[in-house]
């Protein structure tokens, strides 16, 4: 069965606290993306990654890392640094243009 | 600077009704144009997308119109169903795949 999987679902994190989002996906797809959603803004990209081991900044890439030491997997680190990074998080894969989501982790900063 | 501007912001139709939402793009190298649709919880799933060299593109009950001269595309709903309620992304991309998102439209299809 294939698609993206991405865990948690929700996430609570202490102010000053990194937290790391995983991204998987069993599509075969090249490409992979991260997005932050928050209401009335529509989706804002963080990174991307085209290919293994390589990967570029989005709009909003300030206070988040990320790797792609694999092609299956695109995890997302949310630093202390973030300034409001309580948001609803979604992951993306794509063959050419077409991105296909995954369900999205919604992270909640206490 | 906001690339792909969408409205309505909200949309109310009934049963049976048309729903159209519009986007329009100021980016003349666009030539992907994809619209989502994304129920409340839930990661966004493709519904239709379009490219500059056709004008109309039918999927069922959904079409997609395009108008490259006014640089404007709308996605039109037929018969719209509660089912349908739910907010609707369009968006534009050019050759390096990054997607560029419209704000969103929240549908509300009353029975």
């Amino acid at each position: 069965d294939g698609g993206i999987t991405q865990s948690p679902k929700y996430l609570f994190r202490k102010e000053g606290q990194n937290v790391t989002l995983s991204c998987e996906q069993n599509l075969n797809h090249d490409a992979m993306y991260w997005y932050r959603q928050d209401p009335g803004q529509g989706l804002r990209l963080i990174y991307y990654s085209q290919i293994v081991n390589d990967f570029q900044k989005g709009d909003i890439a300030e206070g988040y890392s990320v790797s792609r030491e694999k092609k299956e997997s695109f995890p997302l680190t949310v630093t202390s640094a973030q300034k409001n990074p309580t948001a609803f998080y979604l992951c993306a894969s794509s063959i050419v243009e077409e991105q296909y989501f995954g369900p999205g982790t919604r992270l909640t900063v206490l | 600077q906001q690339q792909v501007k969408q409205s309505p912001q909200s949309l109310i139709v009934q049963k049976g009704g048309i729903s159209i939402i519009n986007c329009a793009y100021e980016n003349t190298a666009f030539d992907y144009f994809p619209w989502y649709q994304q129920f409340p919880g839930k990661g966004p799933a493709l519904l239709i997308a379009i490219r500059p060299d056709v004008s109309e593109k039918k999927e069922g009950r959904f079409t997609i119109s395009f108008n490259k001269s006014a640089k404007q595309f709308s996605l039109h709903i037929m018969d719209s169903q509660p089912g349908d309620s739910a907010t609707y992304f369009c968006a534009a991309c050019r050759s390096n795949y990054k997607l560029t998102f419209g704000k969103g439209t929240l549908l509300t299809v009353n029975p």
